[in-house]
């Protein structure tokens, strides 16, 4: 069966500090990847996706980037975290074709 | 587009009656509409989709209605359970890019 790993659960990092989280996938083979935020109490904005090894798509112009390094792993990075970047971030996987995406159990971020 | 910094609004149901979330769209080249369930602290959990192509769909317990001309989807929730309580997203895809991109949420309260 697929599963989809995301960590680290939760995370405290200090403005200026770099962020790497990492996402992968199991049981799959060529899945598209996507890399969402959610603020408190809002709505999941869409920040990159993936269809395919060193292929990003980046939505939002800001101070995060992604990389697909292997074909069933996702990282989302930054080089300088600003107080803004605080939010839930959720790594979500699915087949081309296939209209239902799972998702991990994300990542709650808090800069300080 | 994404109403993601807008506070979720909430939608207070009695226990065992049915419920109705709405949702409106922006995108003409949707090819499918997806509703997700999110509860506190967890991703979103896929509860059904329907085609561009379709204007009514069911599940269990849910029905899902499509006007393309307004631009406009409903989930109806059919003898509201507790269990219910949640935070209900629509989504849309884009066919020609592959990505998914949220609609505004709406907050389900279960009234005992």
């Amino acid at each position: 069966s697929q599963t989809i790993h995301q960590w680290p659960a939760t995370l405290v990092q200090p403005v200026g500090s770099p962020l790497s989280l990492e996402c992968t996938v199991e049981g799959t083979s060529n899945p598209n990847l996507y890399w969402y935020r959610q603020a408190a109490g809002r709505g999941l904005q869409l920040l990159f996706y993936s269809v395919g090894i060193g292929q990003i798509s980046s939505e939002v112009p800001q101070n995060l980037s992604a990389s697909r390094p292997q074909d069933r792993q996702f990282i989302l990075s930054s080089k300088k975290l600003l107080l803004s970047d605080s939010g839930f971030y959720l790594c979500a996987w699915r087949l081309q074709g296939n209209t239902e995406a799972f998702f991990g159990q994300g990542t709650r971020l808090t800069v300080v | 587009g994404e109403n993601v910094g807008l506070h979720l609004p909430t939608l207070s149901v009695q226990e065992g009656d049915n419920s109705i979330i709405n949702c409106a769209y922006s995108n003409s080249a949707s090819d499918y509409f997806i509703w997700y369930k999110q509860e506190s602290g967890k991703g979103p959990q896929f509860i059904i989709d329907i085609r561009s192509n379709m204007d009514k769909r069911q599940g269990q317990r849910v029905t899902v209605l499509l006007n393309k001309t307004v631009k406009h989807l409903s989930l109806q929730i059919a003898a509201t359970q507790p269990g219910d309580s949640a935070v209900y997203f629509c989504a849309e895809n884009i066919g020609r890019d592959d990505k998914i991109i949220f609609g505004k949420g709406t907050r389900l309260h279960i009234l005992p």
